[in-house]
């Protein structure tokens, strides 16, 4: 997985409850990214880090939040999770080699 | 957001059939990139493209990056049961910017 950790795997919540998802990377590479996945939509981008402190938004950024205070983290929070935020949730990092995207292996994400 | 028209959608093979799937756009790239999805796994990255008209292979996997660099095409010879999963076309504009994905191409291979 390209030095990629993403934390936890599984989790299920309960509606309006707050969530925070953890990718971590071994590869000091300068830019990370959280997209979801869900069945007929492919994979979509919340939000993406260019740089610690620089993030901005992607496709989906409503209802979630993203800091990244070190090169090697990147969290995803949503503030208040909804039964729409049900979905598979993948860090992805690059910066290397034509900045190449590699990806996590996922976090499953239930909200009941 | 756009997204890149991926098919087909879904395959059914039997082993040892020749697979292909492509994906079209509207708009131009300059890079296509292939992964492959495994169940319960992230996309792991197949091939590269990074020129027009660039024909590259990885083992039985071929693909092409179209002329017009609005398209791109994935090749499988000779598939075996390994191969199933969900294969994703990806585009990008330049190094660095963000891509964009097909919906997938889930391949099922019967032994």
């Amino acid at each position: 997985d390209a030095g990629i950790t993403q934390s936890p795997r599984h989790k299920v919540t309960e509606t309006g409850t707050p969530v925070t998802l953890r990718c971590h990377q071994t590869e000091n590479h300068r830019y990370m990214y959280w997209y979801r996945q869900d069945p007929g939509h492919g994979l979509r981008l919340i939000h993406y880090s260019y740089g610690v402190k620089d993030t901005d938004k992607g496709e989906v950024s409503d209802g979630y939040s993203v800091s990244r205070s070190k090169t090697e983290d990147f969290l995803l929070t949503l503030e208040s999770a909804t039964s729409s935020q049900t979905s598979v949730y993948f860090c992805a990092i690059s910066g290397g080699y034509k900045n190449i995207q590699y990806f996590g292996a996922g976090t499953r994400l239930s909200v009941l | 957001g756009q997204q890149l028209n991926q098919s087909p959608q879904s395959m059914f093979i039997q082993e040892g059939e020749d697979v292909s799937m492509n994906c079209t756009s509207s708009s131009i790239f300059n890079t296509w990139l292939w992964y492959k999805q495994d169940p319960g796994e992230g996309p792991v990255l197949l091939i590269a493209l990074y020129k027009a008209g660039e024909l590259t292979s990885n083992g039985r996997l071929t693909a092409q990056f179209g002329i017009t660099r609005k398209d791109s095409f994935l090749n499988i010879s000779a598939s075996i049961p390994s191969d199933v999963g969900i294969y994703f076309c990806a585009g990008q504009r330049d190094s660095g910017s963000r891509l964009t994905f097909g919906e997938g191409t889930q391949l099922t291979v019967n032994p």
